[in-house]
């Protein structure tokens, strides 16, 4: 069974543009969350995606979108880069169900470099 | 609005020596979930445990240990006999059962164990 896969791992923009980052939920997960890591701080919540929908937001900017495919991987869009959007950014899948409350499993990350 | 306290941002230990790790939360909600998640340097959290809230009883497994006190709202990690495998930096975090399943992190104590 393939667990959470994230691309890129590693990226690099200028302030002002623009970035897509990719996540796959593991297999059979229909809801996907984002969070954004700061260094040295814990991860916070972007947004959540179930059945294609946005089920949840945390307290970003509308700069911050997503998407969620009907194989229920997912894409996290930021606009107009800032410098403090420098973070690793998890995404985290959960499988469908009542078993599947509030069990998220996270993938390895994608570290955004913004200058 | 819930919130997650680590106050140990960082602790050193001797290999074997057992530790702990505090976490203390608030929420104003009487059903919640709570969770403690390991972070090793490659960056993905790796699940260790989810509480329920109407669910008390203490938790061992192998050298972990896990103790949950709704009068204290505090949900405390114990590593027996510390390994060097065991550094990382350790997250506690809260979810709602109701709603999106958003995790709320604490900010993390980094653990290290010194051979």
């Amino acid at each position: 069974e393939t667990g959470v896969t994230q691309s890129p791992t590693h990226l690099i923009k200028t302030r002002g543009q623009q970035v897509t980052l990719r996540c796959s939920s593991q297999s059979g997960h229909n809801t996907v969350s984002w969070y954004q890591q700061a260094l040295g701080q814990g991860p916070q919540f972007i947004f959540q995606y179930y059945r294609e929908e946005e089920n949840g937001r945390g307290n970003f900017p509308p700069r911050f979108s997503g998407l969620q495919f009907p194989n229920y991987s997912s894409e996290l869009n930021v606009n107009a880069l800032e410098l403090d959007d420098s973070a690793l950014y998890l995404c985290a899948s959960s499988p469908p169900g009542l078993a599947g409350l509030n069990e998220q499993f996270f993938g390895p990350g994608t570290r955004l470099t913004v200058l | 609005a819930q919130k997650v306290t680590q106050a140990q941002t960082e602790i050193s230990v001797v290999e074997k020596e057992d530790v702990t790790l505090d976490c203390v939360y608030e929420t104003r909600d009487t059903t919640y979930y709570l969770f403690w998640y390991k972070q090793p340097p490659s960056g993905e959290l790796v699940f260790l445990i989810r509480r329920n809230s109407f669910d008390e009883q203490n938790e061992i497994s192998g050298r972990y240990s896990w103790n949950f006190q709704k009068s204290t709202s505090s949900f405390n990690f114990t590593i027996t006999a510390s390994q060097v495998v065991d550094s990382a930096v350790y997250f506690c975090a809260l979810s709602l059962i109701q709603g999106a399943q958003k995790l709320v992190f604490g900010q993390g104590t980094r653990l290290t164990i010194n051979p």
